[in-house]
């Protein structure tokens, strides 16, 4: 059984901060790593996919890699209210490129 | 940005009833999933389905449920008996060729509620 795990939160950051989001895998044959936004009551929407071991950044945020640990994370720099939602970690293997979603972390960005 | 749109976006329906959730895959797409999602927990994967036949199910796809896209457009997930427990947040999501790009464009999902 493919295992991802996240905290739930909520996470609470203040405007401006740097929010840091974890997720643990327990596949070691997992090649493929993502980050998805759901905002509550809508559908997930990718926002950073990563395939080797480091770090990958788009604009405010930053992907974090380290297959040794079977960890991976998401930064996102200078947070706003907007960035409050949900916070969802997949991972798939290179044999089945079927996603496996961890049950999300709550991140609440507060003024 | 194109989108995957999905039908009805509310069903309501009674325990035991047969309900067809349809969705409309981005037109170049060659993958097709679906997902479910129950309240307050995590996205699911259903089943996945390539060149008009499923490659893969999870155990959660039992004979209760089937998957076909008959006109070459819509894609559809029916539910033959349905049960309390099918509750849920149905999402579609497709792809163009996950070989080369594995982002998943989710619809906006059809949220099932049986009684």
């Amino acid at each position: 059984q493919k295992e991802v795990e996240q905290n739930s939160g909520p996470l609470s950051v203040p405007e401006g901060a740097i929010a840091s989001l974890n997720c643990t895998y327990s596949d070691r044959g997992s090649q493929s790593f993502f980050w998805y936004r759901q905002y509550s009551g809508k559908s997930p929407e990718l926002i950073m996919s990563i395939y080797s071991n480091g770090d990958k950044e788009d604009g405010r945020f930053t992907a974090q890699l380290n297959k040794a640990s079977q960890y991976v994370s998401l930064l996102i720099r200078d947070s706003q209210p907007s960035d409050s939602a949900t916070y969802l970690c997949a991972v798939s293997s290179g044999g089945s490129y079927i996603p496996t979603f961890g049950r999300g972390t709550s991140l609440i960005v507060h003024p | 940005e194109p989108e995957v749109t999905q039908t009805p976006s509310h069903q309501v329906t009674q325990m035991g009833q047969e309900v067809i959730l349809r969705c409309v895959p981005i037109s170049n797409h060659l993958y097709f999933y679906w997902y479910r999602q129950i309240l307050g927990q995590k996205v699911e994967f259903l089943v996945s389905f390539y060149n008009n036949e499923i490659s893969e199910k999870s155990e959660i796809f039992d004979d209760q449920f089937s998957v076909e896209r008959p006109d070459g457009s819509n894609f559809t997930l029916k539910i033959r008996s349905t049960k309390l427990e099918d509750s849920a947040m149905y999402f579609c999501a497709t792809t163009w060729d996950r070989r080369i790009n594995e982002k998943l464009f989710f619809g906006s999902g059809t949220q099932l509620s049986v009684l």
